[in-house]
């Protein structure tokens, strides 16, 4: 069973307009959650993290939203540009001291010049 | 040399050959990490050495033997693969504790003929 989920296997944007990828998980035991993107033939590299402690965290043109209740996070990029097309993961863990993270299946999202 | 490093970038082998992957890493981090990524499936944890001691191994076939002779170097020994076996396969490292998530290496592209 997943327990991190992406259902969204892909996300086309226009330049300059707002993504939006979203991420659930069904473990309400999770409490830091990250997201990372990916290049092709290129490692995943940590992009943002929000501890369950806060509902929102922003860095500069991207902001994660954790919605608790709902178990849900969502990865706002604006404006959105065509350097972001990449594969996205979300990822969480049980605890905010612990090294393992469960990985959803990824999100390609394609900026449109 | 900074970050994580792994090599061969990519790596085409039979099913009866014996290879080993390598992964290096010089951020001071205390664990490492395999994981397996192949086409549309969740980043799968494979192995995890914290302190060069396993503590994690998800059930992985034993055709796919780890080695961390120190905090710095994480090996994968391969040999006997399936075909169903190639896959990118991706080292990372963290601090044990404290969050944060992984720096990733770039990968090993596997091909198994």
């Amino acid at each position: 069973d997943q327990q991190v989920k992406q259902n969204s296997p892909s996300l086309s944007v226009q330049e300059g307009r707002i993504s939006i990828l979203n991420c659930d998980y069904t473990n309400s035991m999770f409490d830091y959650f990250l997201w990372y993107k990916k290049y092709p033939a290129e490692g995943p590299t940590f992009l943002i993290s929000i501890s369950s402690i806060k509902d929102k965290n922003e860095d500069g043109r991207f902001t994660v939203f954790l919605n608790k209740s709902a178990k849900h996070l969502s990865l706002h990029i604006v404006p959105s540009q065509p350097g972001d097309s990449a594969v996205y993961f979300c990822a969480a863990s049980g605890s905010s001291g612990t090294y393992k993270y469960i990985f959803g299946t990824g999100t390609r999202l394609k900026v449109l010049a | 040399e900074t970050g994580v490093t792994q090599t061969p970038r990519h790596l085409v082998m039979g099913m009866t050959n014996k290879k080993s992957l390598k992964c290096e890493q010089h951020l001071g981090h205390n664990a490492m990490y395999w994981y397996k990524q192949s086409a549309k499936k969740p980043l799968e944890l494979m192995f995890v050495y914290s302190l060069e001691e396993r503590v994690e191994n998800n059930s992985v076939p034993s055709r796919f033997s780890p080695e961390c002779p120190n905090s710095s170097h994480l090996f994968l020994h391969l040999h006997t693969l399936q075909p169903e076996d190639s896959a990118l396969y991706l080292c990372a490292s963290s601090q044990e504790k404290g969050g944060g998530g992984y720096t990733f290496g770039s990968g090993t592209r596997l091909t198994v003929v």
